[in-house]
């Protein structure tokens, strides 16, 4: 089975603080992506790479970036924390460009005081 | 800009019977479908998905339509059980990208 691994499950940040989220898969996709989710407004793809070190704006890339240094592991990285930045963050991967179906983590949810 | 919405926010229905879920969207470029189930706590796990050369695909108790006129495309679930009960996504993707766009959700409850 496909494992996405998520490093934290809940955290809770303050203002201006930044915030690193880990993201790992051990199936050697080639896909990673980053999105949140908020009620009313579904799932949001915030970031998303085809290959290491490569990465592409999502819908909503605004106050935050990325990192993939290696093939299985996708970083989201909130410079300075806002409180409009509290939310669940679901990370993401799959096999191949164009192979549609997404392997999701658990997620990580992030209150920002 | 919502490209894909999912108009009812929840439903409930009696164990047995059918569910059924809509889902609309706006892009005609959009060509692979897709509906994940969501637990509370828990990441999105695939469902079941439907090219847009297809209008119809079947897995199980779960059947997906897809109007492509009507930008429309609908997941069935037939007999509901109570393990169904969670929100639904549905997700749209133009073939150029490995984009998904997905749906505001749907909180299915399925009750005795």
């Amino acid at each position: 089975d496909v494992k996405v691994t998520q490093s934290s499950r809940y955290l809770v940040k303050r203002t201006g603080e930044k915030v690193f989220l880990e993201c790992v898969q051990d199936m050697d996709h080639e896909n990673m992506f980053w999105y949140r989710q908020d009620p009313g407004l579904g799932l949001r793809l915030i970031y998303f790479s085809y290959d290491v070190k490569m990465k592409e704006k999502g819908d909503i890339p605004e106050g935050y970036s990325v990192s993939r240094e290696k093939k299985e592991r996708f970083s989201l990285i909130l410079e300075s924390a806002s409180t409009n930045q509290t939310s669940m963050y679901l990370c993401a991967s799959s096999l191949y460009r164009g192979a549609g179906e997404l392997f999701f983590g658990e997620g990580s949810r992030l209150t920002v005081l | 800009d919502q490209q894909v919405k999912q108009n009812s926010p929840s439903l409930s229905v009696q164990e047995g019977r059918i569910s059924i879920l809509n889902c609309d969207y706006t892009n005609s470029m959009f060509d692979y479908f897709l509906w994940y189930k969501k637990y509370p706590a828990e990441g999105p796990t695939f469902l079941i998905s439907i090219s847009s050369i297809k209008d119809k695909n079947e897995d199980g108790r779960f059947t997906v339509f897809l109007n492509k006129s009507a930008k429309h495309l609908s997941l069935h679930i037939v007999p509901s059980q109570p393990g169904d009960s969670a929100v639904y996504f549905c997700a749209a993707r133009r073939g150029d990208t490995d984009k998904l766009i997905f749906g505001t959700g749907t909180r299915l409850q399925v009750f005795p």
